[in-house]
């Protein structure tokens, strides 16, 4: 059974540091990894898709990278900003559909 | 704007009740899914569909009824047998089959027993 887990569970760093997030499952038969942003109380925002055969993808501030062979991802986001603080949620896509399973998330917390 | 509608966006039950959860979405996507989010934990499949008259059973289907009599919309029915369902609702939709199957979210919808 596959299974994703987040660490660490809460994160807490001044503006300005560079951070890594990671991220690891069990059962490298993925067919793709998301990240997410969930603000307090609200849906998640999709933030980064790797397909399985891709080893990164970047969007402005944010790289993710996926190895697949070792179960791992990890979200580095550059000059973190207060705003950037919210939960950061992976999962992974385990067949051709869109059923996702995720961990349990990271609480990001950046100070000014 | 194309995206994905819940509604209400806090619901609340009484023991025994049953109430349901809208979620309508005008991306076209053939597949549509319902997670419970509890504090603290990752998000757990409820049920998910493929496609119209169609559904599965998620991880924690027990309590729960869904309907796809329509691509854009897929309520979820919180029944009475439901024991525990106070929880964050979210429901999200995406292309079935393709590499770039990118889910996306809806805002929520959050349910307390009274």
């Amino acid at each position: 059974k596959q299974e994703v887990t987040q660490i660490p569970a809460a994160l807490s760093v001044p503006e300005g540091e560079n951070l890594v997030l990671n991220c690891s499952f069990t059962d490298s038969a993925i067919y793709n990894l998301q990240w997410f942003r969930q603000d307090p109380g609200k849906g998640l925002t999709s933030l980064l898709l790797i397909q399985s055969s891709q080893r990164e993808q970047t969007s402005g501030r944010l790289n993710a990278s996926l190895d697949k062979s070792s179960g791992r991802s990890t979200l580095y986001i550059a000059a973190s900003q207060p705003g950037d603080s919210a939960t950061y949620l992976c999962a992974v896509t385990i067949n051709q559909g869109g059923k996702l399973i995720f961990g349990q998330g990271t609480e990001l917390s950046v100070k000014p | 704007d194309g995206g994905i509608t819940q509604s209400p966006k806090y619901l609340f039950r009484k023991e025994g009740q049953n109430v349901t959860l809208s979620c309508e979405q005008n991306l076209n996507h053939d597949a549509m899914y319902w997670y419970r989010q509890d504090p603290g934990q990752g998000l757990r499949l409820i049920y998910y569909s493929q496609i119209v008259n169609d559904f599965q059973k998620g991880d924690i289907a027990e309590g729960y009824s869904v309907s796809r009599e329509k691509k854009e919309s897929f309520p979820l029915t919180v029944t009475s047998a439901q024991k525990n369902p106070t929880a964050f609702y979210l429901c999200a939709s995406s292309v079935w089959g393709s590499v770039n199957t990118e889910a996306f979210f809806g805002q929520g919808t959050r349910l307390t027993v009274v």
